[in-house]
């Protein structure tokens, strides 16, 4: 089993729908969990951090469910702009030391006019 | 503004030879990373390292070294590339401890080994 479990894709909406995205986790000791997207041929960048209570920036609302070790993305409104790869992230924190990240595969969103 | 940066953005090389992947970060972070990723694999961790002389192997270390001499520089080495190692190398750096600090990555080099 995969450390770090994403939704296949391609996902394939219209401009103003609402999309989610769904990424499950093993290692229940994972301490910090982020959504990274990536264009096409370009590195990850930050897309938003994922807390327990939930949050939210702008268009984007990140969830984290620990006991069911389950964190989603929502997407609403849906711009061209959003076309990209997301990939879920959850960090095992090494005492002293950093961490390190396992990302999943990540899922495509495609948005068309 | 964070940066990373890495030696070449496209790279061609013959099989056998000995390939060195640069990487420097200019943000102080402690740690470092050397990832591959592959059409239908996702990004795969190499090594890592936490501080300077220290490494750590990632998931697929095999056929890799890496070097930190410096805390800003982290290097990656192919000592014999062979085609499979044909793929997108990303570099990344991030602060260490607790918090969920966030890993910076730099712009990949596309490495094609014929």
């Amino acid at each position: 089993r995969k450390e770090v479990e994403q939704d296949p894709g391609p996902f394939n909406v219209p401009e103003g729908a609402t999309v989610a995205f769904n990424c499950t986790y093993s290692n229940s000791a994972s301490q910090s969990f982020f959504w990274y997207r990536q264009d096409c041929r370009k590195e990850p960048k930050l897309l938003m951090s994922v807390y327990s209570s939930g949050n939210e920036d702008g268009r984007f609302t990140a969830q984290l469910n620990r006991a069911s070790q389950y964190i989603s993305l929502l997407i609403r409104d849906s711009k061209l702009s959003d076309s990209a790869t997301y990939l879920c992230v959850v960090i095992l924190e090494f005492y002293n030391q950093g961490g390190k990240l396992i990302f999943g595969q990540g899922t495509e969103l495609s948005v068309k006019p | 503004d964070v940066k990373v940066t890495q030696s070449s953005r496209y790279l061609v090389k013959r099989t056998g030879e000995k390939v060195f992947l640069e990487c420097v970060q200019d943000m102080d972070h402690e740690n470092m990373f050397w990832y591959r990723q592959d059409p239908g694999l996702g990004l795969r961790l190499i090594y890592f390292s936490y501080d300077v002389k220290m490494k750590e192997k990632g998931d697929i270390p095999e056929g890799y070294s890496v070097s930190r001499e410096k805390k800003e520089r982290f290097s990656l080495i192919l000592e014999s590339a062979s085609t499979n190692q044909t793929s997108m190398y990303l570099c990344a750096s991030r602060f260490s401890g607790t918090g969920g600090h966030e890993q910076y990555f730099g712009p990949g080099t596309r490495l094609t080994v014929t």
